[in-house]
């Protein structure tokens, strides 16, 4: 079962990249790093999922090093709107699969 | 497409009570997962169905059950409330188990 660590919590000016990062020592053969963001009072918000190398859509890349071991969550140029708590989440697609969410990383987005 | 739809939204219930909460996954959707969201816990897995078969527990006691119905949609139920049962309460579903997860807005549970 893959534990996963991330920072507290992290600040940032308005347009600055920023990159997050979590562990995942444990990590299976099978599982998947996908991240979320959450805003108060909502639920979870699916961002990006990869696992291995670099994925990137329209809102963020991950990067996922060869032993697998991490992953970086990367948010380019951000606004105050992505001030929110990024939870990192390791958990593989098979019927044994059991879901563990990092403790969640608080960030802050000022001007 | 509609999303995952959680109700209610708010509940407030008593110490020694049980309460049922639902969850209505995007159509098509086979998974869906439970999870208890407290300031002090954090994110927590309660359990997952797919295709009304409970696949995955988390370390809840037995208090905490659901189940799923032909049509996906999901019903938790937790019996003999504690205090500490006060949480947001989240439910996810997915095209299959362990692909990316769309959440419902969660049902805020108050036990007093």
């Amino acid at each position: 079962l893959a534990k996963t660590t991330q920072p507290i919590s992290m600040d940032s000016y308005e347009g600055q990249e920023v990159n997050i990062t979590c562990s995942h020592n444990n990590i299976a053969t099978n599982d998947y790093i996908t991240w979320y963001q959450q805003f108060p009072s909502q639920g979870p918000r699916f961002i990006i999922q990869g696992y291995k190398t670099k994925v990137t859509n329209e809102v963020a890349s991950l990067f996922i090093p060869a032993d697998r071991k991490s992953s970086t969550l990367s948010l380019p140029r951000v606004s105050l709107s992505d001030t929110a708590v990024y939870y990192c989440l390791v958990g593989s697609t098979g019927t044994a699969s059991k879901l563990t969410f990092g403790t969640g990383t608080r960030l802050q987005v000022t001007l | 497409k509609a999303g995952v739809t959680q109700t209610p939204r708010y509940l407030i219930k008593t110490r020694g009570q049980q309460v049922t909460l639902s969850c209505s996954p995007i159509s098509g959707h086979r998974s869906v997962s439970w999870y208890q969201q407290t300031p002090g816990q954090g994110l927590q897995f309660l359990f997952e169905y797919f295709s009304e078969t409970q696949r995955n527990k988390g370390n809840f006691p037995g208090r905490f059950s659901g189940r799923q119905f032909s049509n996906s949609r999901s019903e938790m139920n937790v019996s003999t409330l504690e205090l500490g049962d006060s949480a947001l309460y989240l439910c996810a579903s997915s095209l299959e188990q362990g692909s990316g997860y769309t959440f419902g807005s969660g049902t805020r549970l108050t036990v007093v």
